[in-house]
């Protein structure tokens, strides 16, 4: 069991579909972040939020739409997605973004883009 | 550019010491972290090294040498959970962004 929890486990959606992955934790950390995992690679960073604000985009395609609508919840809004895009996705949070603290991954949304 | 290095995979019997090294070139370097990730799984947070020496934690430690930009991850009596993978990272820059390494599969035989 994680403290970060992400909804769903696994989303299959066609290349049209408008879906969203969703990502919760309590334990009053500050910076929220999204990650993307291929099959026996590393996460690779996709965005931060710091304080509910937008800090780093690692120039990700505007298909992929993030929203932090408070301190404790994380959104991926997915759109017109491609079969390459099909892999892992990770919600991490960390006390604070420019520390030392530790991320706190959750278990991810395994999405399967046909 | 930025680079990590770590061996792809390790193979070790149960209750052996396992050594993973990490060799990183980083524009900047703040500190190296350990991650663990089990197939399936969530990557999870083991060590932290932000000055030069030894970290222990439990059967597992963790080494930095900040001027051979070199570290590691020992794992002594080695469990079949140990199984999985683990990622070394580097935070490179004030923003703390984390560089993760390939990753290093250990597997433990019985």
């Amino acid at each position: 069991d994680t403290e970060v929890t992400q909804t769903p486990k696994h989303l299959v959606m066609g290349m049209t579909n408008k879906k969203s992955l969703k990502c919760e934790q309590h334990m009053g950390h500050r910076a929220m972040y999204w990650y993307k995992q291929k099959a026996k690679k590393p996460p690779e960073l996709m965005f931060v939020y710091s304080y509910e604000k937008l800090s780093i985009n690692e120039s990700v395609p505007s298909r992929f739409s993030p929203e932090c609508p408070n301190s404790s919840l994380l959104n991926l809004h997915l759109h017109a997605l491609q079969p390459e895009d099909s892999a892992l996705y990770l919600c991490a949070s960390s006390q604070q973004r420019a520390t030392d603290s530790p991320l706190h991954f959750g278990n991810g949304t395994r999405l399967t883009v046909t | 550019g930025q680079s990590l290095e770590q061996p792809s995979e390790v193979t070790a019997v149960e209750g052996a010491i396992v050594q993973i090294n990490c060799t990183y070139q980083t524009s900047g370097f703040y500190g190296l972290s350990w991650y663990q990730q089990h197939d399936g799984g969530a990557p999870t947070f083991l060590s932290y090294n932000a000055l030069d020496g030894l970290e222990e934690t439990g059967r597992f430690s963790s080494f930095l040498s900040r001027s051979d930009s070199y570290g590691y991850l020992l794992l002594q009596e080695l469990q079949m959970k140990d199984s999985a993978s683990y990622f070394c990272a580097v935070r490179a820059d004030s923003w703390g962004k984390l560089q993760f390494g390939a990753g290093t599969q250990v597997v433990v035989t019985p």
